[in-house]
């Protein structure tokens, strides 16, 4: 089955800088890559996601890219700001035994410090 | 649109007790809805996927007879956790995806579940 690495586990930035979360997958037919934000308590909420056709993508501040052949994707979040902090998820969805089946990483504490 | 609500929001039962716990899509029509289990400060596991009106397929080490789950209808699936004991305290999230609209899947607010 799938198998996605996520790290660093915590990271912690200055108001202003930016942050990069990794992850690894191993699943080469995984072809989504959705990057969830969950505050503490809360549902996890999409931020941005790609598909394995797309090599980069942005939104405002948050970025996400893909490398198909290294299987690795990031997400890239600039001039972060003290609402940022969260716990960040990166996932991969493929097909496993004729359904579709979605693999969350870790998880990244993010902590903007003001 | 797109909202996705559990209830309850929070529950607390005694061991050996069944809990139920619903899951709907408000302003959609889910053709699949997902599981997971969520342990303080770890990662979401997937639990199991429903598709409407078939079985669950659950992931391996997730005992179907403990954790019953019924998708009856397009907008409603329920997990039951048979049989609680205080190992079974989790926070348990459930997702939504209408596959005509792609991958994307939508997340309920979650159930915390304490089993004493």
């Amino acid at each position: 089955g799938e198998n996605v690495e996520q790290h660093p586990s915590t990271l912690s930035v200055q108001e202003g800088d930016s942050a990069v979360i990794k992850c690894t997958y191993s699943d080469s037919a995984s072809n989504y890559f959705p990057w969830y934000k969950q505050e503490l308590g809360k549902r996890p909420q999409l931020i941005i996601d790609i598909r394995s056709n797309v090599g980069e993508k942005k939104d405002q501040r948050i970025a996400v890219t893909l490398n198909k052949t290294a299987k690795h994707f990031s997400l890239h979040i600039t001039e972060t700001q003290p609402e940022d902090s969260a716990v960040y998820f990166c996932a991969a969805t493929g097909s496993s035994g004729g359904y579709q089946k979605v693999t969350f990483g870790i998880g990244t504490k993010l902590q903007v410090i003001p | 649109g797109a909202v996705v609500s559990q209830h309850p929001s929070r529950v607390i039962c005694k061991s050996g007790t069944s809990v139920k716990i619903e899951c709907r899509s408000l302003d959609f029509q889910a053709t699949t809805m997902f599981w997971y289990r969520q342990f303080p400060k770890q990662s979401l596991m997937l639990m199991a996927t429903s598709n409407e009106g078939s079985k669950a397929t659950y992931e391996q080490g997730v005992e179907k007879d403990k954790f019953l789950i019924n998708h009856a209808s397009l907008t409603l699936s329920t997990l039951t956790v048979t049989s609680a004991h205080p190992e079974d305290s989790s926070f348990y999230i459930c997702s939504a995806r209408e596959k005509a609209w792609g991958d994307e899947q939508y997340f309920g607010p979650g159930t915390r579940l304490t089993v004493t």
